[in-house]
């Protein structure tokens, strides 16, 4: 069955440093998502992606992030400077195109980021 | 927001009894979606409900939707260990690429 996987599973990096989130979605979907969940709480949307460009984002998204699908495949989630409170688990999902409505959002297992 | 606010926060049961657990929401929605994640893992879809459906069944799943109270209910039948997770509720208003909003979700502990 096809899934969406998500590179690397675990990632430690230092405050203010670069961090590049990878994720391959299931191959005949064309909608994309990040999510990310800290701790203990909740599951919080980041943002949607679709034909090569930003849907919505969520006020988490601000401008230390970014996305971009840069082959047929991959869609990554980079973070430019990171912080203390981006350390959380990083989903990755993706849907296949419905006619109308939304389809279910498939999940990837997830980048558990630590940031020191 | 039209998020998701599962009940209860936290269930144990014995192996072999059914579980439910509830998930209420705010506004009008499309879609509701059950999804299961073991501890500090994936998030595992089980089930998607539309908001002209009643109900819905997967194996041991039972989905029902009341959109005039606006909740939902998963029943899990004849609970194995395996089942030991977090189950969280998830909903959108229907566009093909809208977020879906999580609850907080449900701890189920099944007890051997």
């Amino acid at each position: 069955e096809p899934e969406v996987t998500q590179t690397p599973s675990h990632q430690v990096t230092q405050m203010g440093q670069e961090v590049i989130l990878r994720c391959v979605p299931i191959s005949n979907h064309l909608y994309f998502y990040w999510y990310r969940q800290i701790l203990g709480q909740k599951v919080e949307f980041l943002v949607s992606f679709y034909n090569n460009e930003i849907s919505e984002k969520s006020e988490i998204f601000d401008d230390q992030f970014s996305v971009e699908r840069p082959d047929g495949s991959n869609f990554t989630l980079k973070i430019r400077s990171t912080k203390l409170e981006d350390s959380a688990m990083y989903f990755c999902a993706s849907s296949e195109p419905g006619l109308q409505y939304q389809e279910t959002q498939y999940f990837g297992p997830g980048t558990r980021l630590l940031v020191l | 927001s039209q998020q998701g606010e599962e009940d209860p926060q936290a269930l144990s049961i014995q192996e072999g009894e059914n579980a439910t657990m509830n998930c209420s929401y705010k506004t009008s929605i499309n879609n509701l979606q059950w999804y299961r994640q073991n501890s500090g893992r994936g998030l595992v879809h089980l089930i998607l409900i539309r908001s002209n459906e009643r109900e819905k069944h997967s194996g041991r799943l039972r989905v029902t939707l009341d959109t005039s109270k606006k909740s939902s209910s998963l029943l899990i039948t004849a609970s194995r260990a395996a089942d030991t997770a977090s189950y969280f509720c998830a909903t959108d208003k229907g566009s093909r690429d809208d977020k879906i909003i999580f609850g907080k979700g449900t701890r189920l502990h099944i007890l051997p």
